[in-house]
């Protein structure tokens, strides 16, 4: 069965670089891999989606494992702000739609 | 720009009863998204429209749940008889096309209480 497997919970320290990793070891070379977090009381939001190489926006950076069976969202000076449930997901078996996404880690920041 | 609409926000029920949640895509947007998010199973997939049309919907629980999407811009999800063990977050979400690469774009949610 295709799985998606997170740490359940993570904590930082406001101003240091987080990184939340991912295993998602069934997946196909041309399924990308997202990351949305959750607010509470919230509907989850986009972060960062990658396919092969790593990726940056203004919002995290996304690092690829060679072999695609891992991933880490990186989080470079975690805020108050960032304390949400980030959720790692990916399209398995090639087709369209099937974003099936990990049980998510609840980031906790401390002050 | 209007994100995602999902109506109603809250709705408490009693078992048995007939359940309703309505979901507006994001205009332009070709693929409909319906999960499920409970504390136990977290955010599970129910069913996935492309062009209206349901392509999967393996995530379907049972039979007492299903969807519909008559045009580009509303899609519903009927829990009929609903059970206490229904009793869980609904997200709509939608998303340029289907293709894996495009950003999946959620609403608030649906939160169902089935008494």
């Amino acid at each position: 069965d295709a799985k998606t497997t997170q740490p359940n919970s993570m904590e930082s320290n406001e101003e240091e670089p987080v990184h939340l990793p991912c295993n998602h070891s069934t997946i196909s070379g041309t399924d990308y891999i997202h990351w949305y977090r959750q607010l509470p009381s919230q509907g989850p939001e986009y972060v960062i989606h990658g396919l092969t190489s790593n990726v940056n926006n203004r919002m995290a950076s996304l690092a690829i494992a060679e072999d695609r069976k891992s991933s880490t969202l990186i989080l470079h000076r975690a805020t108050l702000r960032d304390a949400a449930v980030y959720y790692c997901g990916t399209y398995y078996g090639g087709s369209q739609g099937n974003l099936i996404f990990g049980k998510g880690t609840k980031l906790s920041v401390k002050p | 720009d209007a994100g995602v609409i999902q109506s109603p926000r809250h709705e408490v029920t009693e078992m048995g009863q007939e359940v309703t949640l309505r979901c507006k895509p994001i205009s332009g947007h070709n693929s409909l998204f319906w999960y499920r998010q409970t504390m136990m199973r977290g955010l599970e997939l129910l069913i996935y429209f492309n062009n209206n049309v349901p392509i999967d919907d393996s995530g379907m629980p049972e039979d007492r749940f299903s969807a519909k999407m008559p045009n580009a811009s509303f899609s519903t999800l009927k829990i009929q008889p609903s059970e206490p063990r229904d009793s869980a977050v609904y997200f709509c979400a939608s998303s340029l096309t289907g293709h894996s690469g495009n950003t999946i774009y959620f609403g608030e949610g649906s939160w169902l209480t089935v008494v």
